[in-house]
């Protein structure tokens, strides 16, 4: 089974803190996406990864960045938290160039909360 | 207009009911629909996918698309309590980006 592993499920950091939220994939996926997800928003990109040392912006990926040093570790950086990221942030992986569905695999979540 | 438009519920129904999930998208070059299930306090599991038009069944499942509507729903047939979730719909077009585009989910309750 394809198992992608968030290191913290639950944080609480304070308004103006670094945060980092690290994802493992053990599929030897291509592709790595960061999500964050809110009450009636949805699940929205924040940054996604389809290479070692690459990345792209998604739709929100304003005060946050994004490190990807080995293939199967992607990393979410809050450089300076604020209240308005308290949030579920969702991490996934998925294979190569995704031909047919793009199928992807959710770890279980890092709720955030910034005080 | 949002890319992907999903009724955020809650959908409460009884033990043993018929639901009915759905969503509208406006993309016309969307090719695969896909809908993940998503348990309270886990991550989206993908539950099943359709190409193009048309109907698919996985047992109680039944997932239908009508491009020319532009519409995407999700059936539940004897709806169970282990059925309670949110349920994402993600259309996706095969050439565009490989990051899917989600509703934002219709959490559904259901009744013993």
């Amino acid at each position: 089974d394809v198992k992608v592993t968030q290191s913290s499920r639950y944080l609480v950091k304070r308004t103006g803190e670094k945060v980092f939220l690290e994802c493992v994939q053990d599929m030897d996926h291509e592709n790595m996406f960061w999500y964050r997800q809110d009450p009636g928003l949805g699940l929205r990109l924040i940054y996604f990864s389809y290479d070692v040392k690459m990345k792209e912006k998604g739709d929100i990926p304003e005060g946050y960045s994004v490190s990807r040093e080995k293939k199967e570790r992607f990393s979410l950086i809050l450089e300076s938290a604020s209240t308005n990221q308290t949030s579920m942030y969702l991490c996934a992986s998925s294979p190569g160039l995704a031909p047919n569905t793009g199928e992807l695999f959710f770890g279980e979540g890092s709720r955030l909360t910034v005080l | 207009q949002k890319e992907v438009e999903q009724d955020p519920g809650p959908l409460s129904v009884p033990e043993g009911a018929i639901v009915s999930l759905n969503c509208t998208y406006s993309n016309s070059a969307f090719q695969y629909f896909m809908w993940y299930r998503q348990y309270s306090r886990k991550g989206p599991e993908l539950l099943m996918y359709t190409y193009s038009s048309g109907n698919k069944e996985d047992g109680r499942f039944t997932a239908q698309v009508d491009k020319s509507s532009k519409y995407i729903s999700l059936f539940i047939r004897d709806s169970q309590p282990s059925d309670s979730a949110t349920y994402l719909c993600a259309p996706r077009s095969p050439t565009g980006r490989r990051a899917l585009t989600f509703g934002s989910g219709t959490r559904l309750q259901v009744q013993p």
